[in-house]
């Protein structure tokens, strides 16, 4: 079965740059969430997108923004990069109709130096 | 807000054994969603297993199941049969019920889980 799809899957950034991060969700999944997850930590969610609207959002820097595309597709951008900003970040998806079982990617881990 | 609690940062169990790695959490929702996910050292978070709060039934797949005692908030995994494999952090997650507004999953902080050979 098709999974979450994440790219890149590595990272790594000069302080104050900016980055991409994108997201290709399961086929006929809309609804899109990111999660930032730090060393030793538990997943923090950080915003989410549902027919290419914004549905909710977390403790998501102003640094950061994030949209969703006609074929529900998600990137988050990431400017003025900091040291903090290194970590490992998922994209889950999931079906509106059932909307409680989120399905993660692999991640993308961030490195900032 | 919810918020969920695992409080046993740390468990190991010979291969092939049972162990229990524990769970509460605290909301004022009736209806919602409990899971816990598996990270291996891939750092790749895999559904292990689903509850419905609305479900008295315990939900089990193969040698995952689980205790879920929705007065008490608690909702415990048990694993048989311990393989090496198993060998990952256990995150406990929360979801309020009712459409993609409430989707976003609360984590607990985690349980390292080591099965020995």
């Amino acid at each position: 079965a098709a999974g979450v799809i994440q790219s890149p899957r590595h990272l790594i950034k000069e302080k104050r740059e900016t980055a991409t991060l994108k997201c290709y969700p399961i086929p006929r999944h809309d609804t899109v969430y990111w999660y930032q997850q730090g060393p030793g930590q538990d997943p923090q969610f950080l915003i989410s997108f549902y027919e290419k609207m914004q549905s909710d959002k977390g403790s998501i820097p102003d640094r950061f923004s994030a949209q969703q595309f006609s074929d529900y597709h998600s990137e988050l951008n990431m400017s003025s990069l900091e040291l903090g900003d290194s970590a490992l970040y998922f994209c889950a998806s999931t079906d509106s109709l059932t909307a409680d079982t989120q399905y993660f990617g692999p991640g993308t881990r961030l490195t900032v130096l | 807000a919810q918020t969920v609690t695992q409080s046993q940062p740390e468990m190991s169990v010979q291969e092939a054994e049972t162990v229990t790695l524990s769970c509460t959490y605290d909301t004022s929702e009736n209806n919602y969603y409990l899971f816990w996910y598996k990270q291996p050292p891939s750092r790749q978070m895999i559904l292990v297993i689903r509850q419905e709060a609305y479900k008295q039934q315990n939900a089990t797949e193969n040698r995952f199941s689980v205790n879920f005692q929705k007065a008490a908030k608690s909702f415990s995994l048990k694993i048989s049969d311990s393989q090496l494999g198993d060998t990952a952090m256990y995150f406990c997650a929360f979801v309020i019920a009712g459409g993609t507004s409430y989707g976003k999953l609360t984590f607990g902080q985690g349980t390292i889980l080591t099965v020995h050979p």
